[in-house]
């Protein structure tokens, strides 16, 4: 079955460490988010990409970065961890316009 | 801007009572309108959509009606079971995006007692 996993899924990192969280799907999607979801704030959207070499801003991008060299992949880096980042982080993908997203299990990040 | 609001949780309820969580939105034109959930310590998936006025979504005995008039998407189930214990999200998808982003609402606990 097509599937959509994230790696790690757990981690502890210092202030100021680079963090990438790795995402990866096999549906083919074309659309890929990454969101982080915080207690009394739901889901915020970070960066999302329509296709290979498309990546764009979403409502909390400072501090994040990805990259889309192919279809299956989407890394989120944290250049410089802060502990504002310390969250749980969602990968999704979708393969239409029709808003069903297919969301990974998360990551749980932890920045001391 | 567009934006989505849910009611305040934890909402505890005892097994086989009637669900209301409430869902507002503000949004230009015609938005489409989901429901998804968050089962613990997985990720999200989504329960139903709408995506016109006076639609009707419904899956696994969930239901949510696309009301214009209240701008609402109340989610309801008629008898509720100690495995509907989650998080509920409500969502919305502009009507002029053509990209597929959603914006979400702050979710909402819901738990179930036997």
């Amino acid at each position: 079955d097509a599937e959509i996993t994230q790696s790690p899924r757990h981690k502890i990192t210092e202030t100021g460490r680079q963090v990438t969280l790795a995402c990866h799907q096999t549906w083919n999607h074309n659309n890929m988010f990454w969101y982080r979801q915080d207690l009394g704030h739901g889901l915020r959207l970070i960066h999302y990409s329509y296709g290979v070499q498309d990546t764009n801003k979403g409502e909390v991008s400072d501090g994040y970065s990805v990259s889309r060299s192919n279809t299956e992949d989407l890394p989120l880096t944290l250049e410089s961890a802060a502990s504002s980042q310390t969250s749980v982080y969602f990968c999704a993908s979708s393969n239409t316009n029709t808003g069903e997203l297919f969301f990974g299990e998360g990551s749980r990040l932890t920045v001391l | 801007g567009n934006s989505v609001t849910q009611m305040e949780g934890p909402v505890t309820l005892s097994e086989e009572a009637f669900l209301t969580i409430n869902c507002t939105y503000t949004a230009t034109g015609y938005p489409s309108l989901f429901w998804y959930v968050q089962y613990p310590g997985e990720g999200l998936q989504l329960l139903l959509k709408a995506t016109k006025a006076d639609d009707k979504g419904s899956n696994k005995g969930f239901e949510a009606t696309y009301r214009k008039e209240t701008t609402s998407f109340h989610l309801e189930k008629g008898s509720v079971q100690v495995s509907d214990s989650a998080v509920y999200f409500c969502a919305l998808k502009s009507s002029s995006s053509n990209t597929g982003k959603l914006i979400f609402g702050q979710g909402t606990t819901l738990q179930v007692k036997p």
